[in-house]
């Protein structure tokens, strides 16, 4: 089955750019979402089809993919940003939605 | 705004069946692929099951097919997911969620289901 590799964490200081990776095996071919989801509560949808941003999400937050790695990138970044970002894409082969492990932001 | 209410969660025991239920406004759900989605405790984000918007085309994580049914009903615009033969690993929140393009726009507050005895 698919799989998709982020680091458990990633820290930066307020301010700072604060850069996730997503990486997948050819992970470029696909569509990568990714979701930012604060201390109990529901996820969010910050970025879609690898650099959307939805209504509401502010400019700050961008994405890119290509190769073997997605990225989801948060500029100038702020203490509300301090959550949980997972990454998730539609695998056609198996038929299954996958989602990344996840990665914790910690805003110094 | 889209909202997305789950309902149904509860304290079962191994082996039994549970019911979730995800209750839409200002949506209408036959219009959407719709998705359930759960969340252990401290862990990540796993997809467990998605209905697709016309034909109702059916997709489930392998730890859950064959236990879990996913279905609508358009009448009441709600979505289930009827879950048996729970195990204590299916212990998590379920949120159900839209599907768009593949993403997942709009979610739920989510249900906690506990599995023990």
């Amino acid at each position: 089955s698919y799989v998709l590799t982020q680091p458990p964490s990633v820290s930066v200081a307020p301010g700072k750019t604060a850069i996730i990776t997503c990486g997948g095996n050819n992970v470029g071919s696909k569509n990568v979402h990714w979701y930012q989801q604060k201390s109990g509560q529901a996820p969010v949808l910050v970025v879609y089809d690898d650099a959307v941003r939805p209504s509401g999400i502010p400019e700050r937050f961008s994405g890119s993919n290509s190769g073997n790695a997605a990225t989801l990138t948060i500029s100038r970044v702020e203490a509300g940003d301090e959550a949980d970002y997972f990454c998730q894409v539609w695998d056609s082969s198996s038929v299954h939605t996958v989602f990344g492990g996840g990665t914790k932001l910690t805003v110094l | 705004e889209v909202q997305l209410v789950e309902s149904g969660g509860g304290l079962v025991q191994p082996g039994r069946s549970l019911r979730l239920s995800c209750t839409a406004s200002e949506v209408t759900l036959r219009n959407f692929a719709m998705t359930w989605v759960r969340q252990a405790p401290g862990k990540g984000l796993e997809w467990v099951s998605s209905i697709s918007g016309s034909v109702g085309s059916t997709y489930y994580a392998d730890s859950v097919k064959g236990r879990f049914t996913i279905s609508r009903d358009n009448s009441k615009n709600t979505l289930y997911l009827q879950m048996n033969s729970l195990r204590d690993e299916d212990t998590a929140i379920y949120y159900c969620a839209t599907v768009s393009s593949g993403s997942f726009p709009y979610w739920g507050q989510g249900t906690l289901v506990t599995v023990s005895s």
